[in-house]
């Protein structure tokens, strides 16, 4: 299995909502991620898990809360979400010992808040 | 601040000759760099990378090359196919596995 799966692949949602977006792999990455891309802009990182424990946090705003339930799992909590926060969400993995043979990203969730 | 950037947001060439596109880099401790292509509708998919001790990396039809005192790097694809119409973003990394993007050049290769 060399895939990164992401559930679901739409999702709309209200702004006093909480939904969950939910990653797994199973290839034994050790690091996880989650980013978020707005239209014609580059990915942006939100979240770093190494190892399960959470290790890096780009000062993303708390009604974004991530989990890694265990190594193969990464969900990302949504709740009270703003319209601007409609994009794009990309899970990604990666062996993190090897850094030159990149992440395996998902597909993604297109998210829209109205 | 944009640390790693792609002037040019779109980019077409013809079937057969090369595609080169280019990404430019402010931040002196990336040391390793990275290409990958981007379909709609799909995540990013990994094309190839580079370390900074190095100038050059081949595979296949994908060649980057990395100029360190330009901060300066380009993918080269030859020949161009069809298929490798996307987008394809650059980046880096400054040892840690937080990846910063490029925003992206939509390469279109016709017939």
């Amino acid at each position: 299995d060399t895939e990164v799966t992401q559930t679901p692949k739409h999702l709309v949602m209200g702004m006093t909502n909480k939904k969950s977006l939910k990653c797994e792999q199973h290839m034994g990455h050790r690091a996880m991620y989650w980013y978020k891309q707005k239209a014609k802009k580059p990915p942006e990182l939100m979240f770093v898990y190494s190892y399960e424990k959470l290790s890096i946090n780009e000062s993303v705003p708390s009604r974004f809360s991530p989990e890694c339930p265990n190594s193969s799992l990464l969900n990302l909590h949504l709740h009270a979400l703003q319209p601007e926060d409609s994009a794009l969400y990309l899970c990604a993995s990666s062996q993190e010992r090897d850094r030159g043979v990149g992440y395996t990203f998902g597909s993604g969730t297109r998210l829209t808040v109205v | 601040d944009q640390q790693v950037k792609q002037n040019s947001p779109s980019l077409s060439v013809q079937e057969g000759r090369i595609s080169i596109l280019n990404c430019d880099y402010t931040n002196s401790m990336f040391d390793y760099f990275l290409w990958y292509k981007k379909y709609p509708a799909e995540g990013p998919t990994f094309l190839i990378s580079i370390s900074s001790i190095k100038d050059k990396n081949e595979d296949g039809r994908f060649t980057v090359f990395l100029n360190k005192s330009a901060k300066h790097l380009s993918l080269h694809i030859v020949p161009s196919q069809p298929g490798d119409s996307a987008v394809y973003f650059c980046a880096a990394s400054a040892y840690t596995d937080k990846l910063i993007f490029g925003t992206g050049t939509r390469l279109q290769v016709f017939p």
